[in-house]
């Protein structure tokens, strides 16, 4: 099993910054990583999918970059309802397919 | 844009079976080659991949979960369904049904193994 791990698990960003999360895959994933925001109460969101490309809807001030073992996600300009947990997810090697711990971004 | 909606028991005594129901509206559940997963998150944590399912009926489970869990598919009410049985509390979650498209930014792939609509979940909690 792939284990996908986050850092930092909280990020405390002011609006208007940018905000910086990574994600590491236990061995290579190639490009086959998604990312997601969930709020609270809420279904998690598809942000990112094959590490870069951003789904149907989502801002350009959320971008991902990275391939094999390294994933960054980037939110550039944080509004407020950017503050949320987001999470990685490989689809690479399967079943299963596993997720991140989630990072948690909350307002500085 | 299709709309996923969980239903089912919010408690299960320990031991027994816990059956959910997602209905899909916004589109037909066969009308393509997406598959129709089960993902779950106990209070607090991260996601967990349960198994998906194709129309076809196709499975794919989760190794940790496989000898407890069955997917199934009903196309006539557009609905798939999740049943784990011999439940612990460690089966307390909220459940989440998603789908996992075979076509997405117009390329068609059986690899997008990704999650593109979600249900917002039902919690299950498991006591007697």
């Amino acid at each position: 099993e792939i284990v996908m791990t986050q850092s930092p698990a909280t990020l405390s960003v002011s609006p208007g910054e940018r905000a910086t999360l990574s994600c590491r895959a236990s061995q290579s994933v190639s490009s086959n990583l998604a990312w997601y925001q969930q709020k609270p109460g809420q279904a998690p969101k598809l942000l990112i999918y094959g590490a870069s490309t951003r789904a149907t809807g989502i801002p350009a001030r959320f971008s991902g970059s990275g391939s094999g073992t390294e994933f960054t996600l980037t939110i550039d300009s944080l509004q407020s309802e950017d503050f949320a947990v987001y999470y990685c997810q490989q689809y690479t090697n399967w079943p299963p397919l596993t997720f991140g711990g989630g990072t948690k971004v909350e307002i500085k | 844009q299709v709309q996923l909606q969980e239903s089912g028991p919010g408690l299960v005594k320990p031991s027994q079976t816990l059956s959910l129901t997602c209905t899909v509206s916004g589109g037909s559940i066969s009308s393509g080659s997406d598959y129709w997963s089960w993902i779950r998150q106990p209070a607090g944590k991260g996601l967990e991949w349960i198994g998906r399912i194709h129309t076809s009926g196709s499975t794919n489970y989760n190794p940790s979960l496989k000898s407890r869990v069955t997917i199934s598919v009903d196309t006539s009410k557009n609905q798939f369904s999740l049943k784990l049985n011999s439940v612990t509390a460690a089966d307390t979650a909220v459940y989440h049904c998603a789908r996992v498209p075979y076509c997405s930014g117009g390329t068609c792939n059986t690899g997008n193994n990704w999650f593109d609509s979600w249900g917002q979940g039902t919690l299950v909690t498991v006591s007697s």
